[in-house]
């Protein structure tokens, strides 16, 4: 069965640190893999998504990047966070290709930028 | 164009009663939709899914929804609402147009259960 991993679950960093979010899915391959942002009181934003590795799209300018190193592997990173960068990061995947149709998420990471 | 609207972001009901999450959806190609629950500082879970077979789909914890094309909806629906329940539910549409596929997530509806 297919799994997907993501860490860390929490992390309070100061502004202006870098930032490094993992995550990995198991039990599948080629998966298009993707990075949501669920701020306070608002609904999900894609921020990144990739169909293989080092093929990344970015939905919405901001400070952040994404790498995808591996085949499950997807990061998510910035070299200098805002405090506007808090919020619940989710890490997602989904088959390729017209059958696959289902998201499937992560547990999340709570992000406090202090 | 693809767009999900949760009509409520806020619904409370009484355990023991119905629940009635509403959701509806615009897309131009043949749309799969879904509704995801969150509950506090958890990632999502799939509740159910339609994707173009039976109208009416059944999920987990009870919950089902019925896809209406005639008014492009997609409601959620629970007979009797459990105190586990309370969380935030997310209406999801998916379609492969422009040959790519583009799933859109609604701005969600925290449900809260009252004892």
């Amino acid at each position: 069965s297919q799994t997907i991993h993501q860490w860390p679950a929490t992390l309070v960093q100061p502004v202006g640190s870098p930032l490094s979010l993992e995550c990995t899915v198991e039990g599948t391959s080629n998966p298009n893999l993707y990075w949501y942002r669920q701020a306070a009181g608002r609904g999900l934003q894609l921020l990144f998504y990739s169909v293989g590795i080092g093929q990344i799209s970015s939905e919405v300018p901001q400070n952040l990047s994404a790498s995808r190193p591996q085949d499950r592997q997807f990061i998510l990173s910035s070299k200098k966070l805002l405090l506007s960068d808090s919020g619940f990061y989710l890490c997602a995947w989904k088959e390729q290709g017209a059958g696959g149709n289902t998201i499937y998420f992560g547990e999340g990471s709570w992000l406090t930028v202090v | 164009a693809q767009s999900v609207t949760q009509l409520d972001s806020h619904v409370s009901v009484s355990e023991g009663t119905p629940v009635l999450l509403r959701c509806n959806y615009s897309s131009s190609y043949s749309p799969s939709l879904f509704w995801y629950v969150q509950h506090p500082n958890k990632g999502l879970q799939l509740l159910l899914k339609y994707t173009s077979a039976a109208t009416l789909v059944k999920g987990i914890n009870g919950f089902e929804a019925e896809f209406k094309k005639s008014e492009t909806s997609f409601h959620l629906t629970k007979p009797s609402a459990h105190m586990s329940d309370a969380a935030e539910y997310f209406c999801v549409v998916s379609d492969r147009g422009g040959g790519y596929q583009k799933v859109t997530f609604g701005t969600g509806t925290k449900l809260q259960v009252i004892p």
